[in-house]
């Protein structure tokens, strides 16, 4: 596509429940990042994907958290068991490549409410 | 974990004012960028600094890189009501890693 296309746009969850955020990052970007923004805060680094891989996943918050890239192109981020402070909206950008971050795109993200 | 500290938080503009917001760091960083959010978008970036004293235009927009490497600035010239957004600094800590700041939301004066 034209863009980073993350789904779904916004999603409400009740405490305990399991969600998926899925990303798909623009055609023949090989470089993946997720970001996590809580209400009036900056972004804050979750995990970065090079093709298939994940060189750093020190920003998951907990174990709760885990990410995938399947093909080198769609990306999930699930949050099990959720909880009140998971609320924020979940952000995807991608890259043509390693060491092109400044490049990157961000998608429109999910916007994730825990109640 | 690191952070970067943006001021002012929020700002009233009125169209045609030229508008200021820095950012300042503990720790040196040798790329900073800024970077606009619309609501319900993502980040766009607007402007990226490589070399410390730096200055950068890219249109009515002016941002500089501190000459310590710790601070960032950047200006709007002569507002309009488009500039209306939340607006990020973030400096680049690894090849995959980008330390934001908390942003500055601009608002029209009504």
């Amino acid at each position: 596509g034209a863009g980073v296309s993350q789904s779904p746009s916004n999603k409400v969850t009740e405490k305990g429940k399991d969600v998926e955020l899925r990303c798909d990052p623009i055609s023949g970007h090989t470089a993946l990042y997720w970001y996590r923004q809580s209400l009036g805060q900056g972004l804050e680094f979750l995990i970065y994907f090079q093709g298939n891989s994940a060189p750093d996943k020190s920003g998951l918050p907990s174990d709760r958290f885990s990410a995938e890239r399947t093909g080198g192109s769609v990306s999930t981020l699930t949050i099990q068991r959720t909880q009140q402070e998971d609320s924020a909206v979940y952000l995807c950008a991608s890259s043509l490549g390693p060491r092109s971050l400044t490049e990157a795109f961000f998608g429109q993200g999910t916007r994730l409410t825990v109640v | 974990g690191q952070q970067l500290n943006q001021s002012p938080q929020s700002m009233f503009i009125q169209e045609g004012e030229d508008v200021s917001m820095n950012c300042t760091s503990s720790s040196i960083f040798n790329t900073w960028l800024w970077y606009k959010q619309d609501p319900g978008e993502g980040p766009v970036l607007l402007i990226a600094l490589y070399k410390a004293g730096e200055l950068t235009s890219n249109g009515r927009l002016t941002a500089q890189f501190g000459i310590t490497r710790k601070d960032s600035f950047l200006n709007i010239s002569a507002s309009i009501p488009s500039d209306v957004g939340i607006y990020f600094c973030a400096g680049l800590y690894s090849s995959y890693k980008l330390i934001f700041g908390s942003g500055t939301r601009l608002l029209v004066r009504p």
